[in-house]
């Protein structure tokens, strides 16, 4: 089992729609958990990061906490067509300084 | 803005060669990484560092070593090419130190190809 997963895609959704983006962790101590934005070509960044159970909204986006069930997600409302990119998902174990990503879910909005 | 500087874009070399890829941060931070970036694969940790001339290794360091003798600067050295070693190679830095999960910011990535 791979230590981040997420669902490769592509997500094709229409512009204004909400994009829903999942992803499941399975070392069950981890603390900090991000979102991160890679348009094609061009390297990673941060667009949230969670570290408590439940919601933290940013904008139109959303990040979804739930430790118990091992799961992270990423809501972005009044999707755009600039929102199409990878979304990766990473995890942060507590006291490490290494950071984990998954493999990255591909979003398309469509004009 | 903090800005992590890469040395290059795109890089070809042979098989055998010994390739260097440097890594410069502008911003005082504590910890440097190497990922390498491969389709379906995401991103995998080489090597990181957590201060000047400490290093430990990641999830994938075989084949690779660093070097970290000033804060700013961090080196991923490829001793003997191969061609499984063509890839994406993203240098990233975090601001703190142990044990927090930290924001990476990454630098725009070297697109090596071995031939």
């Amino acid at each position: 089992q791979k230590e981040v997963e997420q669902n490769s895609g592509p997500l094709s959704v229409p512009e204004g729609a909400i994009a829903s983006l999942n992803c499941t962790y399975s070392d069950r101590v981890s603390q900090s958990f991000f979102w991160y934005r890679q348009y094609s070509g061009k390297s990673p960044e941060l667009i949230m990061s969670i570290y408590s159970n439940g919601d933290k909204e940013d904008g139109r986006f959303t990040a979804q906490l739930n430790k118990a069930s091992q799961y992270v997600s990423l809501l972005i409302r009044d999707s755009q067509p600039s929102d199409s990119a990878t979304y990766l998902c990473a995890v942060n174990p507590t006291g490490g300084f290494k950071t984990i990503f998954g493999a990255g879910t591909r979003l398309f909005v469509k004009a | 803005d903090v800005k992590v500087t890469q040395s290059s874009r795109y890089l070809v070399k042979r098989t055998g060669e010994k390739v260097f890829l440097e890594c410069v941060q502008d911003m005082d931070h504590e910890n440097m990484f190497w990922y390498r970036q491969d389709p379906g694969l995401g991103l995998r940790l080489i090597y990181f560092s957590y201060d000047v001339k400490m290093k430990e290794k990641g999830d994938i360091p075989e084949g690779y070593s660093v070097s970290r003798e000033k804060k700013e600067r961090f080196s991923l050295i490829l001793e003997s090419a191969s061609t499984n070693q063509t890839s994406m190679y993203l240098c990233a830095s975090s601001l703190s130190g142990r044990g927090t999960g930290e924001k990476l910011f990454f630098g725009s990535g070297t697109q090596l190809s071995v031939l």
